[in-house]
């Protein structure tokens, strides 16, 4: 099926150090969602975006809606050891309201 | 909290075994999913229904059926277990109101298909 594409495929950053990665398509979406998923777990909802330009903040996680509606990136402040994990975008079409998914992103923190 | 649980964590089972996989959720929620996730594939959607007893194919279909009887519980049958069905299967559920709709996992199964 249809991906995202997602960059960068891994990230090994210091703690502390600021990370930023972002998903693009070449199709408009209604939806973008950020999910981080921890070994043998299911992906958990980080941020969801409904509107184009949407800014929205979690905690250190800021995500944002592309104006085009086809994009968008997460960012994480400050990171800490339990950042470490997979994070995956993911967008939802109106016309057929299935997600669609990007490769996902491995940040590896080193100590 | 959104609940979706998933009735084993771990699965360990033969070829030609049938295998069920049970998604429960607790909030009411019309649409539920099941997914494949493998390494370098990523989420790869198997089946998902938007009501009781309503069922459509995903991406990859073959070798799975499902059974929504209920709206609180999605079941994804394996009829006879292969090896290349050796997988996470990760459940999801979704309500969709005025045109937003997220999707919320459960933990996840780990089959192994000996």
């Amino acid at each position: 099926g249809q991906q995202l594409n997602q960059s960068p495929q891994s990230m090994f950053i210091q703690e502390g150090e600021d990370v930023s990665m972002n998903c693009t398509s070449s199709s408009i979406f209604n939806t973008w969602l950020w999910y981080k998923q921890d070994p043998g777990e299911g992906p958990v909802l980080l941020i969801a975006l409904y509107k184009a330009g949407e800014l929205t903040s979690n905690g250190r996680l800021t995500a944002q809606f592309g104006i085009t509606r086809k994009d968008s990136f997460l960012n994480i402040s400050a990171s800490i050891p339990s950042d470490v994990g997979i994070y995956f975008c993911a967008a939802i079409r109106y016309s057929n309201y299935q997600l669609i998914w990007g490769a996902g992103t491995k940040l590896i923190i080193k100590p | 909290d959104v609940k979706v649980t998933q009735s084993s964590r771990y699965l360990v089972k033969r070829t030609g075994e049938k295998v069920f996989l049970e998604c429960v959720q607790d909030m009411d929620h019309e649409n539920m999913f099941w997914y494949r996730q493998d390494p370098g594939l990523g989420l790869r959607l198997i089946y998902f229904s938007y009501d009781v007893k309503m069922k459509e194919k995903g991406d990859i279909p073959e070798g799975y059926s499902v059974s929504r009887e209920k709206k609180e519980r999605f079941s994804l049958i394996l009829e006879s277990a292969s090896t290349n069905q050796t997988s996470m299967y990760l459940c999801a559920s979704s309500l969709t109101r005025d045109g937003q709709e997220t999707q919320y996992f459960g933990p996840g199964t780990r089959l192994l298909v000996l």
